[in-house]
């Protein structure tokens, strides 16, 4: 089945630290990932869809200058977490679907990553 | 108005046996699709099934089944014979037509399924 990578799974950092997390397709070629944050015991949130191309189209209250992201290519979307703090720590989970993104296809999860900002 | 509920916070179910976990869902989309995924405690979500709005027949997948009532709105999953294995979060998700031109996931707040020996 469709394989998504993502990297790292864990990051311990002190605040302040601008923090990268990759998320890749490694055999399908992606037109849309999806960021989601996930607090403990919570449910998925999602942040953001990113499309290859363009710009990243953010869910109302997440903010744009904190979360960047870069889709620059089908298989490689990036979120940059800057100047990290403790509210940010969380965990963050990347999705991917190819193809059209039709209603039939499932989005495929990365491993997720789990950050903690000291 | 939440698009998804999953009225279970945890279920408890004997080894071996069957388990239903309950979804509602919200649209005034004709198309959609719902989904559900398995989270362990390990953190990745697992793609369990899939049922599209257009589908008769109640999709199935090996011990998992989806018992869609779509005059209900409801999605619900069946586990048979349930495995230790089995113990996780599950996600039950809808995905429609966001009008943007991709198709954003919504998740209910999930299911703790307990298996017990």
């Amino acid at each position: 089945g469709a394989v998504v990578s993502q990297h790292p799974s864990w990051v311990i950092c002190k605040s302040g630290t601008s923090v990268k997390i990759e998320c890749r397709s490694l055999d399908f070629q992606a037109t849309t990932m999806f960021w989601y944050r996930q607090f403990p015991k919570q449910s998925l949130m999602l942040m953001a869809t990113s499309n290859e191309g363009s710009k990243a189209t953010y869910e109302q209250g997440v903010e744009k200058d904190k979360f960047l992201i870069n889709h620059a290519s089908l298989t490689l979307s990036t979120l940059t977490v800057t100047s990290a703090h403790p509210e940010d720590s969380s965990f963050y989970i990347c999705s991917a679907s190819g193809g059209q993104g039709l209603p039939n296809q499932p989005q495929h999860f990365g491993d997720g990553t789990r950050l903690s900002i000291l | 108005a939440q698009k998804i509920t999953q009225t279970q916070p945890g279920m408890f179910v004997q080894e071996k046996e069957a388990v239903t976990l309950d979804c509602t869902y919200d649209t005034s989309d004709q198309s959609y699709g719902l989904f559900w995924y398995k989270q362990p405690s390990s953190g990745e979500m697992i793609f369990l099934i899939y049922q599209g709005s257009y589908d008769e027949q109640n999709a199935t997948e090996g011990r998992y089944s989806l018992n869609f009532q779509k005059a209900r709105k409801s999605a619900n999953l069946v586990i048979s014979a349930s495995q230790l294995g089995d113990s996780a979060m599950y996600f039950c998700a809808m995905r429609e037509d966001s009008g943007a031109g991709s198709y954003q996931l919504t998740f209910g707040k999930g299911t703790k399924l307990s298996v017990i020996p």
